[in-house]
């Protein structure tokens, strides 16, 4: 119940294109919903974050869309660049308690 | 500037030896974290502390000890208990509140058996 999934495992786009991670989690008292992005040799680094009472949140060419009732959330990269290579945590947590995170996703873009 | 630090960034050990690494946060955090990644694998939670001097085990303790003497500091000890000691270790901190919950992550130590 405290688990996060997170697919695809993987990802390999073309420069310019749309990259979509999804997850899903059980625990219905999750009231945040932070993804991480990761360099590698690198800590993780907060990237964006949404609340459940909210169904989209965009900042630049990152969205996180949030589906309460399917409790599912993914994460848009819009105009994927090569920068954007990394692997990238979706995360929930409840306040006062460790945030739980997702498996990862190892993007790569290329040119 | 307020960071955590860890250090040393590369650790070398030798079987049955044991090994501290160190973690250090000038942010005023209450709350510190120890993760272990593996490559190509996500983040396990060893231990957490939420307060000086109280910490708890995480889901992979075994192996490891800590302490949190201070409220910057949560140092890791990783002893010969711990049969695959090899990994990158992350340490986290942040502030505890009813609407805080980003984590803020050192760079790292990568720890290998020799």
């Amino acid at each position: 119940q405290q688990q996060v999934k997170q697919s695809p495992q993987s990802l390999i786009v073309q420069k310019g294109g749309i990259s979509i991670i999804n997850c899903a989690y059980e625990n219905t008292a999750f009231d945040y919903f932070p993804w991480y992005q990761q360099f590698p040799g690198k800590g993780p680094a907060l990237l964006i974050a949404i609340r459940p009472d909210v169904s989209e949140k965009k900042e630049g060419r990152f969205t996180i869309s949030f589906n309460k009732s399917a409790k599912q959330f993914s994460l848009h990269i819009m105009d994927s660049q090569p920068g954007d290579s990394a692997t990238y945590f979706c995360a929930a947590s409840i306040p006062y308690d460790k945030v739980i995170f997702g498996p990862g996703t190892s993007l790569s873009v290329i040119p | 500037d307020g960071g955590i630090t860890q250090s040393p960034k590369y650790l070398f050990r030798k079987e049955g030896q044991n090994v501290t690494l160190s973690c250090e946060q000038n942010l005023n955090h209450d709350a510190m974290y120890w993760y272990r990644q593996d490559p190509g694998q996500g983040l396990r939670l060893i231990y957490y502390s939420q307060i000086v001097n109280d910490f708890q085990k995480g889901d992979i303790a075994e192996g490891y000890s800590v302490s949190r003497e201070k409220k910057e500091s949560f140092p890791l000890t990783v002893t010969s208990a711990q049969k695959n000691p090899t990994a990158f270790y992350l340490c986290a901190s942040r502030l505890q509140g009813l609407l805080i919950y980003d984590y803020t992550f050192g760079s790292g130590t990568r720890l290998t058996v020799v």
